[in-house]
């Protein structure tokens, strides 16, 4: 089975560093995109930034470059996406997922079960 | 960058009545589009891309069309359990979503 497990909910403190991950499993990691979206509460989706594992070609949304840094590790089938200083506004469920087509960006058929951030001081 | 404008942000509907939720993108975007289902604390569920195909389980009441710029879902014979957020995406220009239609079930 196709599966992406994301780590579980955070509470941080504004200022503070978190790397949150998403585990790929049950296909062929290196060649599909996985990307990162944002879900502020009660609101849409923001695309954050897309990696090619095989290589770690990443792309950024301008909105988020400099923001977050995203990176994978192919050994270990995973996905990152850090934080160098949090921000109360970073508070969100943070969801990966993954191209529904190989080695192509496209629509995004396999999600993650959502990541929740709770950024507050 | 392309901008995905969803209508209406809201909709109402009888069960057993048909649904239509709309998409426009600020360019072209050929095919490129997909929609997603995301019901309350949920991860959103894709339904359809490449405009028209159905993703794999979703049932023939789900149905998309369009290209370029103006783009359509229609959801047929609703049911209860279709109550939730629809969102489109374009895949064309790296990526945008749309900022989502919510569909009650009256």
């Amino acid at each position: 089975e196709v599966q992406l497990v994301q780590s579980g909910a955070e509470v941080k403190r504004p200022g503070e560093s978190l790397k949150i991950s998403c585990e790929a499993s049950g296909y062929n990691f290196a060649t599909y995109w996985i990307a990162w979206m944002r879900q502020m509460p009660g609101k849409g989706l923001e695309w954050m930034g897309v990696i090619f594992p095989d290589d770690s070609d990443v792309r950024y949304n301008p909105s988020f470059q400099g923001q977050v840094t995203i990176s994978a590790d192919k050994p270990t089938r995973t996905v990152y996406l850090q934080w160098h200083s949090l921000k109360a506004s970073d508070t969100a469920t943070y969801y990966c997922a993954r191209s529904e087509v190989e080695s192509l960006r496209h629509a995004f058929g396999v999600w993650g079960q959502g990541s929740l951030v709770n950024v507050s001081s | 960058e392309t901008v995905m404008t969803q209508s209406p942000a809201t909709l109402s509907v009888s069960p057993g009545e048909r649904a239509t939720l709309s998409c426009r993108a600020s360019q072209n975007i050929r095919s490129n589009l997909a929609w997603y289902q995301q019901r309350p604390g949920q991860a959103p569920r894709l339904l359809i891309y490449s405009a028209s195909t159905r993703a794999t389980g979703i049932p023939a009441r789900f149905s998309g069309s369009g290209s370029g710029t103006e783009f359509t879902l229609s959801i047929s014979s609703l049911q209860s359990e279709d109550s939730a957020v629809y969102f489109c995406h374009q895949y064309h220009d790296w990526y945008a979503f749309g900022q989502g239609t919510k569909l009650e079930i009256k």
